[in-house]
């Protein structure tokens, strides 16, 4: 069965902190690996990384992709408490588009 | 443009009994998901849809049943619902084809077996 596996499980940092969050998978069908972030409610899509060694990067975010290492980390550099989230990471492998989750790293931003 | 709407946002069964989680999209989407969520897990994939008119298993499909009942909505139905089904349930959505795409999700429901 394909696992994707997220570390830390938790971090606590404080404003203005960079953190790094990673997450690895196994798989032999793998299509891209996907970043959600996820507050109260549902998730909400970050970056979609299909290629290795190509940033994808959204204001202080960022993610990059490294296959040959089943790996992909995620960026948050100058942390605002607005960044408390649980990040997911999930990958995609195949017929009819699935993700399979990790288990989220569950991020706390204090003021 | 509502996205993915679901309904009930909330719901407390008694074990044994039944219901139907609803979910609709209007983003012309041909794929629909259906997810559970426990504390401390990532979300896991119950059933899933990939066009209108064809349902699949995905990873925890013990205890469900789905209906595409058309393009836009794709319902979750617990026929006898157990104390280990309270979890968070997410409707998703995507586009399909060749490439890979992001999946969109809704508010969630929030159902209790007690």
């Amino acid at each position: 069965e394909d696992k994707v596996v997220q570390s830390p499980l938790s971090l606590v940092v404080h404003e203005g902190d960079t953190v790094t969050l990673n997450c690895s998978y196994e798989v032999t069908n793998f299509r891209s690996l996907l970043w959600y972030k996820q507050e109260k409610k549902a998730p909400t899509f970050l970056f979609m990384l299909t290629s290795s060694g190509i940033e994808k990067k959204s204001g202080r975010l960022s993610s990059i992709l490294d296959k040959k290492e089943l790996s992909s980390i995620l960026n948050i550099t100058a942390t605002q408490t607005g960044d408390s989230a649980i990040y997911l990471c999930a990958q995609n492998h195949g017929a009819g588009n699935m993700l399979t989750f990790g288990g989220g790293t569950r991020l706390m931003v204090k003021p | 443009n509502a996205g993915v709407t679901q309904t009930p946002k909330f719901q407390v069964l008694k074990t044994g009994q039944s219901m139907t989680l609803q979910c609709a999209q209007d983003m012309n989407h041909n794929s629909m998901y259906w997810y559970r969520q426990d504390p401390g897990m990532g979300l896991r994939l119950i059933y899933y849809s990939a066009s209108e008119g064809t349902t699949d298993k995905g990873e925890v499909p013990n205890g469900y049943n789905v209906s595409r009942l058309n393009k836009r909505e794709f319902s979750l139905r617990l026929e006898s619902a157990a104390p280990s089904q309270t979890s968070v349930y997410f409707c998703a959505s995507s586009k399909s084809g060749s490439g890979s795409y992001e999946q969109y999700f809704g508010p969630g429901t929030r159902l209790t077996v007690t």
